[in-house]
């Protein structure tokens, strides 16, 4: 069964640097979601990727976030300066349109970022 | 605006024990209702979903029905197992003009099944 992947599994950074974070949708997806899920709270959207381009973004994506996709298989999100609050689980997940409609969201089993 | 609110946890139940995990939603258009588990250690993945009112989604001994009434979808199961352990996730997108399919998620609830 096809699946969304991502990597690292675990990513330790400094504060002020830069990381990015990858994952391999599922092949014939073509709405992209990165969510993330700091330590004992919900799930939190952060950014929907439709055709090349954002489609919508939360109050949380800020200048220091950025997406990209750069080669027709992966979808990488960017974090340019990070932060300590950065720190959480950040999921990927992919679906396919059908019917106009948006369809169930498959998940990645997340990279865990800590910053120190 | 849209969102969940589930049931405050955690749920501790005996193996075998009947389950109920309340959701309720708002919404400004017409959801798509679904319930996500992630066990321990692990990412999320999809348990079952209901896409319109009075659909019962159903998985692995789990069901929700939609009720657009009572804008509801627990979460039940008859007889839980240790290996239901998790926490348990309600989320809905809105369909419609202007909404990209972005799910929002209740704040979830931990289940802790003992032997």
């Amino acid at each position: 069964e096809p699946e969304v992947t991502q990597t690292p599994s675990h990513q330790v950074t400094q504060m002020g640097q830069e990381v990015i974070l990858r994952c391999v949708p599922i092949s014939n997806h073509l709405y992209f979601y990165w969510y993330r899920q700091i330590l004992g709270q919900k799930v939190e959207f952060l950014v929907s990727f439709y055709n090349n381009e954002i489609s919508e973004k939360s109050e949380i994506f800020d200048d220091q976030f950025s997406v990209e996709r750069p080669d027709g298989s992966n979808f990488t999100l960017k974090i340019r300066s990070t932060k300590l609050e950065d720190s959480a689980m950040y999921f990927c997940a992919s679906s396919r349109l059908s019917g106009g409609a948006v369809e169930t969201q498959y998940f990645g089993p997340g990279t865990r970022l800590l910053v120190l | 605006g849209n969102s969940v609110t589930q049931m405050e946890g955690p749920v501790t139940l005996s193996e075998e024990a009947f389950l109920t995990i309340n959701c309720t939603y708002t919404a400004t258009g017409y959801p798509s209702l679904f319930w996500y588990v992630q066990y321990p250690g692990e990412g999320l993945q999809l348990l079952l979903k209901a896409t319109k009112a009075d659909d019962k989604g159903s998985n692995k001994g789990f069901e929700a029905t939609y009720r657009k009434e009572t804008t509801s979808f627990h979460l039940e199961k008859g007889s839980v197992q240790v290996s239901d352990s998790a926490v348990y996730f309600c989320a809905l997108i809105v369909h419609g003009s202007g909404n990209t399919g972005k799910l929002i998620f209740g704040q979830g609830t931990t289940l802790q099944v003992k032997p």
